[in-house]
Order: structure tokens, then C-alpha cells, then sequence
């Protein structure tokens, strides 16, 4: 089954301790990306890749680092949280964006930064 | 890069049609609308796509104009599960930069 998977799907934990969330997806896709996602604010890019060892900033980018070392995954890193970045995140897929590629969504993972 | 706004809510009965407009004022020749639907709880989901004059599949149907400056997601005949957000998003071809706006929340009644 063609998918995007999250882990964690849930996290609680405190400010200051590194954390990462992984993304995987079993379509072969070139581009991934992480979102947030906020009341009231929709879904706001946070990286994107265009593929393996290319990525970029997104909207919100400040507080989190992403690396694709393989084309199926791009993690979501977060070296020192802060609550601020307590949030809904999602992370996407596609052959490439526009010219008839939707996204692929995961799940999410509701992250809470005490 | 092409912003989108989207009416913040719409409230609707089962069996009614639900219209949503989506203003994209400086859309580029080559953008792609697109629309996706997202349930609590769970990830945005395609919902259909289009680049002009009209588009339908088995969920909804996509009306463009001929300027492009807008477009409109119609759900024909609603029922209690299209309850759900709707996100209209402006995808462009020579960037991966995406950005979704703060989406539609449409309530179906009974």
C-alpha cells in the first residue's frame, strides 16, 4: 500500500531535549516536505526536498533541521525545542509538486514541548 | 509564488450542493489549482485538480474561469461525512515552495 508514515504519532516532552521525527514513503517520490499545522493558521511548509541531499526552507523554517540522505526518508529535526513548537506536523510526498502531482500526507505527529 | 483565500467557514444540510471559491489573484501561467480535503485528526487528502475550464471526478467537480483569477470546488449533494477542512493550493512549476491557506471548515447538518 502506497504510504507515508510517520513516527512518533504523539510526543510529549520538555524544552531543551533533542528530538526527531522520522518520515517514510514506499512511492519512489522525489519530493517530501514537513508542515506544520496551527489553529487558525492552516498548513505552514517548514523544509522541503527536491531529492536526496537537496533541501530548502520552506515558510517557518527557524528551530528545525531536516536532512534526505535517502530518497524515502526525511526526518524532522528538532535540536533544542522550545514550546512555541508545540504543534500539529505532517510530512508529504510527491513526484514533484504542480503538473498534476498531488501530495501524499502522512498521519501526523501532535508534538507537545513543555 | 500565488496566494490563495479561501472563505473561513460554510455551513450547509445534507443533500444541499457546497460551493467553495478560492481567490488567486496573481496565478501564473503555469500553476496548477488544486484542492484537498482533510478530516480531524488525519492528513490533507487530494481531492481533485485542475488548470482551466472545468474538471470532475467521482467526489467533486473544479470550475476555473477563463482568467484564472479564481476558482470553485462544488460538492454536490453533501453528507454528514464531507464535514471536513478544504484547502485550495496553488502549485507552481519551477518551484517546490508550497504554501496552503488557513483552508475552509465546512459543517454538513443534519
Amino acid at each position: 500500500e502506497a504510504q507515508v508514515t510517520q513516527n512518533p504519532r504523539y510526543l510529549i516532552t520538555v524544552t531543551g531535549k533533542k528530538l526527531t521525527v522520522t518520515c517514510s514513503q514506499n512511492m519512489n517520490h522525489e519530493y517530501m516536505s514537513w508542515y506544520r499545522q496551527d489553529p487558525g493558521l492552516g498548513l505552514r511548509q517548514i523544509y522541503y526536498s527536491m531529492n536526496v541531499e537537496v533541501t530548502d526552507k520552506g515558510d517557518v523554517p527557524e528551530g528545525y533541521k531536516v536532512s534526505r540522505k535517502e530518497k524515502r526518508n526525511f526526518p524532522l529535526i528538532l535540536e533544542s525545542p522550545s514550546p512555541n513548537q508545540t504543534s500539529l506536523y505532517f510530512c508529504a510526498s510527491s513526484l514533484r509538486p504542480g503538473q498534476g502531482q498531488p501530495q501524499h500526507f502522512g498521519d501526523g505527529t501532535r508534538l507537545s514541548i513543555l | 509564488l500565488a496566494k490563495t483565500t479561501q472563505p473561513i467557514s460554510m455551513d450547509s444540510y445534507e443533500g444541499q450542493e457546497v460551493n467553495i471559491t478560492c481567490s488567486h489573484n496573481n496565478i501564473a501561467t503555469n500553476d496548477y489549482i488544486t484542492w484537498y480535503q482533510q478530516f480531524p485528526s488525519q492528513g490533507p487528502r487530494f481531492i481533485i485538480q485542475g488548470y482551466k475550464t472545468k474538471v470532475t471526478n467521482e467526489v467533486a467537480s473544479l470550475f476555473i474561469p477563463a482568467d484564472r483569477k479564481s476558482s470553485t470546488l462544488s460538492l454536490p449533494r453533501v453528507s454528514l461525512s464531507d464535514t471536513a477542512v478544504y484547502y485550495c493550493l496553488v502549485a507552481p512549476d519551477n518551484d517546490y515552495k508550497l504554501s496552503f491557506g488557513a483552508g475552509t471548515t465546512v459543517t454538513v447538518r443534519a
